[in-house]
């Protein structure tokens, strides 16, 4: 079963803007994790954010996490071309054994 | 790329056959993770490996198991195949004793059962 559930499943917008991907999970957790998968290939950690925390940044990357609502967000400003591809959210909350939600498509149009 | 290597990249099988999935860990890292992923779907945890030993599993029957090797390298066995198994294997590999460590996804074995 998957824990998260990913807002919308597809996302479709023009080069420049800004993209914006919502979780939601059910159970508690350690740390809340994003990835992103170009054409159904391996997975590339893109940030973690702890329990502990409520944002980070990484680059373009902005993320958020509120445990009281049991979600998360990720922001992707500027977006470009090369950004398009799946985006999931994963759960950790016993020793890094993921739970995926069912990710969100995401196309930037040139 | 991550360092975490898998083979084959595809693989063709038939029901009832048997498969073995092959992974090798990046350098350093103590810990396998092995995840199926249905076509569309999020990746499912199967189970987890830590210095040769199984440390956690999810909701995958007997039929799916896996070893792992002093080198840190590993496998997935999976026996009696059905149709359903038809998916993309992912591992990943991380260092056990710090919570939240990040975990390095190989590319990847696409299995078809025929």
């Amino acid at each position: 079963s998957q824990q998260g559930e990913e807002d919308p499943q597809a996302l479709s917008i023009q080069e420049g803007e800004n993209a914006t991907m919502n979780c939601s999970y059910k159970t508690s957790i350690n740390n809340l994790q994003w990835y992103r998968q170009n054409s159904g290939r391996g997975l590339v950690h893109l940030i973690l954010i702890r329990s502990n925390e409520r944002e980070k940044h990484s680059g373009r990357l902005r993320v958020t996490l509120d445990t009281s609502k049991k979600s998360s967000s990720l922001l992707i400003t500027a977006s470009r071309a090369a950004d398009t591809a799946s985006y999931f959210c994963a759960t950790d909350n016993a020793g890094n054994m993921l739970t995926f939600g069912g990710g969100t498509r995401l196309m930037v149009k040139p | 790329e991550t360092g975490v290597t898998q083979s084959p990249t595809h693989l063709i099988k038939t029901r009832g056959q048997q498969v073995t999935l092959r992974c090798s860990s990046q350098s350093g890292h103590n810990t396998v993770s092995w995840y199926q992923q249905a076509l569309g779907q999020g990746p499912q945890f199967i189970f987890q490996y830590y210095r040769e030993e199984e440390n956690g599993r999810g909701n995958f029957p007997p039929r799916f198991s896996g070893l792992q090797f002093p080198n840190y390298s590993s496998e997935l066995n999976v026996n009696a195949l059905e149709l359903d198994d038809s998916a993309l294997y992912l591992c990943a590999s991380s260092l056990e004793g710090t919570l939240g460590e990040t975990q390095y996804f190989g590319p990847g074995t696409r299995l078809l059962v025929l």
